[in-house]
């Protein structure tokens, strides 16, 4: 069965960073494009960044140029490298496995991880 | 960027009712949609696809509708399992954008 298991969060201080990854099972990794979707506590969800199999990336504007998504296919593992965290990155970041193909552009996410909390705080 | 605009933010039902929640796109997204359910402490699990289409495995209570800039869904019967917070969320243009959640609560 699919799975997707996110590791790395915790608590930083401003200005710090951290490195997310998402390890998958169950589906063939390298043929899925995958995003990063996060959730502040007590909010709604808020699509952070995507990549494609063959590694076109997206960002949201308010992590571009301080996040970097990427992808190892040979470890199944997608990460998110967060730089220069503010508060406001304060949140559940999930990893989602996305539907989207080069045939059908429409990205709706069929699973997800269990997320993984970051806490951006001095 | 394409903003999505949910109505209800949140309803109040019983088991058994029919819930209907809305949302809308600030531009045409042709059917371009998908539905989420969020129980608490949960990650996302999806329902509907591409406005209408049911997800394997879901129940047949709920459907969806709609095509352009208004879309809907339906819960036809509400359960006690179904008692969580509701996203839709358009599929189709970057960034993607999702709508601030509707909570159907016990009445």
């Amino acid at each position: 069965q699919v799975q997707l298991v996110e590791s790395g969060g915790g608590l930083v201080k401003p200005g710090g960073s951290l490195r997310l990854s998402c390890e998958a099972s169950g589906f063939t990794f390298s043929d899925f494009y995958m995003s990063w979707i996060r959730q502040a506590p007590g909010k709604g969800l808020e699509w952070v960044s995507y990549i494609s199999s063959v590694n076109t990336i997206y960002y949201a504007d308010s992590v571009r140029g301080r996040f970097t998504i990427s992808r190892d296919n040979a470890k199944n593992t997608l990460y998110l490298q967060l730089n220069s965290l503010r508060a406001e990155d304060t949140a559940v970041y999930y990893c989602a496995r996305d539907r989207r193909t080069q045939w059908l552009p429409t990205s709706d996410f069929d699973h997800w991880g269990q997320g993984t909390l970051v806490t951006v705080s001095s | 960027d394409i903003q999505m605009t949910q109505s209800p933010s949140s309803v109040s039902a019983s088991v058994g009712d029919r819930v209907t929640i809305s949302c809308r796109a600030s531009q045409g997204i042709s059917s371009w949609l998908a539905w989420y359910q969020q129980i608490p402490g949960k990650a996302p699990k999806l329902l509907i696809f591409a406005a209408s289409s049911l997800e394997s495995g879901v129940p047949s209570r709920f459907s969806g509708s709609g095509s352009g800039t208004e879309f809907t869904l339906t819960i036809s019967s509400l359960q006690p399992e179904d008692f969580a917070t509701y996203y839709c969320q358009q599929t189709s243009s970057f960034p993607l954008t999702f709508g601030g959640g509707t909570k159907v609560e016990i009445k």
